[in-house]
């Protein structure tokens, strides 16, 4: 079955202090893994995907295939990364994208 | 930069009643999808559509769902008979392209809440 869990339902972290999202995934295949933030009164918006490699906003993932985790971290928190984020999977061939219930990360002032 | 556009932003029905959820994806984007939030719980896939047809459908998506390109440029999602476990947060998206290397574009998404 293709399912993400994202354990953390709340995440608090003083600004400053390093981030990790956990994500952990079940799929046969190869999928493609995303990060996508929410922030207050927006739309859901893609942070990240493990194809491009990049770093957006500070923050990296790494596709780890062995434990089938695709953390999201960031170094050093910013007041303005709290927000809903929600690691995904697309499979191959597939349209869809299913999302795990999320994370609400609160930076700590 | 262009964006996914939803109305209404909330809509209240009563149970039974039909609605009908609109977007306007982006202009250049050829692949649509709906996905629903029910409060509290994930994101859910429902259905995509590409070339004015169906792709790919969940099981959410049954017969009582129906999604419409009436022109070129809106895609609706139809709910033939409402029903209070309806209620939710649906999302429309869009993308250049489907399967594979693309990012799928969010609306701001309509609360649909059936009394």
């Amino acid at each position: 079955a293709q399912r993400v869990t994202q354990p953390e339902k709340l995440l608090s972290v003083f600004k400053g202090a390093p981030v990790e999202l956990k994500c952990n995934y079940s799929y046969s295949g190869s999928p493609e893994l995303f990060w996508y933030v929410q922030y207050s009164r927006q739309r859901l918006q893609l942070l990240l995907r493990h194809i491009s490699r990049e770093s957006i906003k500070g923050f990296t993932a790494d596709l780890n295939k062995g434990e089938t985790s695709f953390h999201l971290k960031k170094p050093f928190a910013q007041e303005e990364d709290s927000a809903m984020y929600y690691c995904a999977l697309s499979g191959q061939g597939d349209d869809k994208i299913i999302f795990g219930k999320g994370t609400r990360l609160h930076i700590l002032p | 930069e262009p964006e996914v556009t939803q109305t209404p932003s909330h809509q209240v029905t009563q149970m039974g009643q039909e609605v009908i959820l609109r977007c306007v994806p982006i202009s250049n984007h050829l692949y649509f999808y709906w996905y629903r939030q029910i409060l509290g719980q994930k994101v859910e896939f429902l259905v995509s559509f590409y070339n004015n047809e169906i792709s790919e459908k969940s099981e959410i998506f049954d017969d009582q769902f129906s999604v419409e390109r009436p022109d070129g440029s809106n895609f609706t999602l139809k709910i033939r008979s409402t029903k209070l476990e309806d209620s939710a947060m649906y999302f429309c998206a869009s993308s250049e392209t489907g399967q594979g290397n693309y990012e799928q574009y969010f609306g701001p998404g309509t609360r649909l809440t059936v009394t």
